[in-house]
């Protein structure tokens, strides 16, 4: 099955800098990865994706990477805000399908 | 904004005793997910449904949990009987579903489950 490593555990900035959240996959078909954030006590909710035919996507503040040959995907907040602060999962698809497995994902403080 | 109805949200049940958990997906999603999430780490499938049929159940520890989504709308999952170790957040998630190109989840609130 897939097993999706994310690094590091916990990440604290300042706020304004950029944080970069990384992950590994071990399944070569996977072919959709999507990135959750989780706030306290809150539902994961989906801020953005990247299929495996492209390898970079943005979306204001935030981008991913995918670098399909060595099968790593990264997640980049740019000028990083105290409301960016929550937990953030990588997921990486199961074989063809666009079912997820998620990382054990990064808690990332923003001190203001 | 569409959302996964979830219930109850907050569940403390004795351990050897059974528990149910209830999801409403967004109206039109035709996949529903059962997550279970311990504290710390990320979600894991423990379900698939298409309609009313099950696709995938393969994670889901069969000797005391069952799912089911008789009319393909809204789905129970039980544990009987609980057991300490199924302390955890227990998410629903919905969607279109692959065949229609739609691929991000919603994710319902999700029942807190505590056993004692």
């Amino acid at each position: 099955g897939e097993n999706v490593e994310q690094h590091p555990s916990t990440l604290s900035v300042q706020e304004g800098d950029s944080a970069v959240i990384k992950c590994t996959y071990s399944d070569s078909a996977s072919n959709y990865f999507p990135w959750y954030k989780q706030e306290l006590g809150k539902r994961p909710q989906l801020i953005i994706d990247i299929r495996s035919n492209v390898g970079e996507k943005k979306d204001q503040r935030i981008a991913v990477t995918l670098n399909k040959t060595a099968k790593h995907f990264s997640l980049h907040i740019t000028e990083t805000q105290p409301e960016d602060s929550a937990v953030y999962f990588c997921a990486a698809s199961i074989g063809g399908s666009y079912i997820p497995t998620f990382g054990r994902g990064t808690s990332l403080i923003v001190h203001p | 904004e569409a959302e996964v109805a979830q219930s109850p949200r907050y569940k403390i049940t004795e351990k050897s005793q059974a528990v149910a958990f209830w999801c409403d997906p967004i109206s039109g999603h035709a996949t529903l997910y059962w997550y279970r999430q311990i504290l710390g780490q990320g979600p894991e499938l423990l379900v698939q449904f298409q309609d009313e049929s099950v696709v995938d159940d393969s994670q889901l520890p069969k000797d005391r949990f069952s799912a089911e989504r008789l009319k393909g709308v809204d789905s129970t999952l039980k544990i009987q009987p609980a057991e300490l170790g199924d302390s955890a957040m227990y998410l629903c998630a919905s969607s279109f579903g692959e065949e229609k190109g739609v691929h991000g989840y919603t994710f319902g609130s999700g029942t807190r489950l505590t056993v004692v």
